[in-house]
């Protein structure tokens, strides 16, 4: 099993609809959590962080759930700009220091 | 702030050829890291350092691969002899700690040929 899994996707939504990405992770005592995005061919950039109360930025959503170890992400009125890859990031340490990326859920928001 | 930069952009080199990859992180960040993306295997962590002391490098490949941080403005990844397999994207990123949000260089798009 991975340490972090994500559904690859690609999702394909119409404009103005609600997405959501789940993720999983492994590590029971991982201690901060992420959402990154990533465009084609540039570098993964902040999207949001994950706190255990939840946390939400304009059209977004993130969610953290200990006890079934998964967080999620909810972008509500997707735009044509919110087209890319999103990373699940999870980090802590346990017999030394990790920060493990998923593999990213591909979004294409179309016309 | 100038963000995380890295050199070159792009590198094309033959087996066997030597390749040095540079990183100068965000000022005042005291964690940088080394990752490798491909399509196969996504995004790698290969090394990790806190205040220029390499804490974990249980991800670097092989003995092929080193990296070093002489000071707190500057990182290398050394790859010697490449091969082909190495063909990649390698990022650069940064933080203010360990478990805080990490800001990543443009990347080095590596070719091996």
């Amino acid at each position: 099993r991975k340490e972090v899994e994500q559904d690859p996707g690609p999702f394909n939504v119409p404009e103005g609809a609600t997405v959501a990405f789940n993720c999983t992770y492994s590590n029971s005592a991982s201690q901060s959590f992420f959402w990154y995005r990533q465009d084609c061919r540039k570098e993964p950039k902040l999207l949001m962080s994950v706190y255990s109360s939840g946390n939400e930025d304009g059209r977004f959503t993130a969610q953290l759930n200990r006890a079934s170890q998964y967080i999620s992400l909810l972008i509500r009125d997707s735009k044509l700009s919110d087209s890319a890859t999103y990373l699940c990031v999870v980090s802590g340490h346990t017999g030394g220091f990790k920060t493990i990326f998923g593999a990213g859920t591909r979004l294409f928001v179309k016309a | 702030d100038a963000g995380v930069i890295q050199s070159p952009r792009h590198e094309v080199t033959e087996m066997g050829q030597e390749v040095t990859l540079r990183c100068k992180p965000i000022s005042g960040h005291n964690s940088l890291f080394w990752y490798r993306q491909t399509m196969m295997r996504g995004l790698e962590l290969l090394i990790y350092f806190n205040n220029n002391v390499p804490i974990d490098d249980s991800g670097m490949p092989e003995d092929r691969f080193s990296a070093k941080m002489p000071n707190a403005s500057f990182s290398t990844l050394k790859i010697q002899p490449s091969e082909p397999r190495d063909s990649a994207v390698y990022f650069c990123a940064s933080s203010f700690h360990r478990n805080a949000e990490a800001f990543f260089g443009q990347g080095t798009r590596l070719t091996v040929v």
